[in-house]
């Protein structure tokens, strides 16, 4: 069964102290692998798409990396506003659903 | 573009009750996509359109839940009997092109069933 996990589960930053969230994954055949934000109150908002081992992509302060079995969203030198909590979600298989994580919920104090 | 578009945005109702969740996708959008939030169990696909035809319902919890899309620009979700653990948020997402695209999150329907 396809599973996403992703750690931690919540992680307080002070402004500036750079981090990274964790996705590892099981799917039969991944075909890309997805960051959003969300926003308390909102709906998901899409960050990154990666689509293949080795991938990196970038945004601002945020760059997301992938491997065979797990990707990471790192965070360089975070303000407030990045407070939010991020999900992961893993496209495979023959369908066109996601399958997401529960999310990693970032606090960054200034 | 407004993007996705959900009403209500808060419901209320007593067990028992019909309830009736609304979406409006991304114009152009061919993918709609049914989601619902709670705490414990993150965010679930319950159901998802191609074309205005339901492609995978795998996720829909029980007979009480179904969904239509008469048309490309209209779909609704629907619980009767509603249930206190049917209690959560509901999204809404449109793509373009199925998986390999990002999706596109309405705000959501805060559902609280008492």
């Amino acid at each position: 069964e396809d599973q996403v996990t992703q750690s931690p589960e919540a992680l307080r930053l002070q402004e500036g102290e750079s981090s990274s969230l964790n996705c590892s994954y099981t799917v039969s055949g991944l075909r890309g692998l997805f960051w959003y934000r969300q926003d308390p109150g909102k709906g998901p908002e899409f960050l990154f798409t990666l689509y293949s081992a080795g991938e990196e992509k970038e945004k601002e302060r945020l760059k997301a990396t992938l491997t065979k079995k797990e990707s990471f969203l790192h965070i360089t030198a975070p303000k407030p506003e990045d407070s939010a909590t991020y999900l992961c979600a893993v496209w495979g298989g023959a369908t066109n659903k996601l399958i997401f994580g529960t999310g990693t919920l970032l606090a960054v104090q200034p | 573009d407004a993007g996705v578009i959900q009403s209500p945005r808060h419901e209320v109702t007593e067990m028992g009750q019909e309830v009736t969740l609304r979406c409006k996708p991304i114009s152009g959008h061919d993918y709609l996509f049914w989601y619902r939030q709670t705490m414990m169990r993150g965010l679930e696909l319950l159901i998802y359109f191609n074309n205005n035809v339901p492609i995978d319902d795998s996720g829909m919890p029980e007979d009480r839940f179904s969904a239509k899309m008469p048309n490309a620009s209209f779909s609704t979700l629907k619980i009767q009997p509603s249930e206190p653990r049917d209690s959560a948020v509901y999204f809404c997402a449109s793509s373009f092109g199925g998986g390999k695209n990002e999706q596109y999150f309405g705000p959501g329907t805060r559902l609280t069933v008492t």
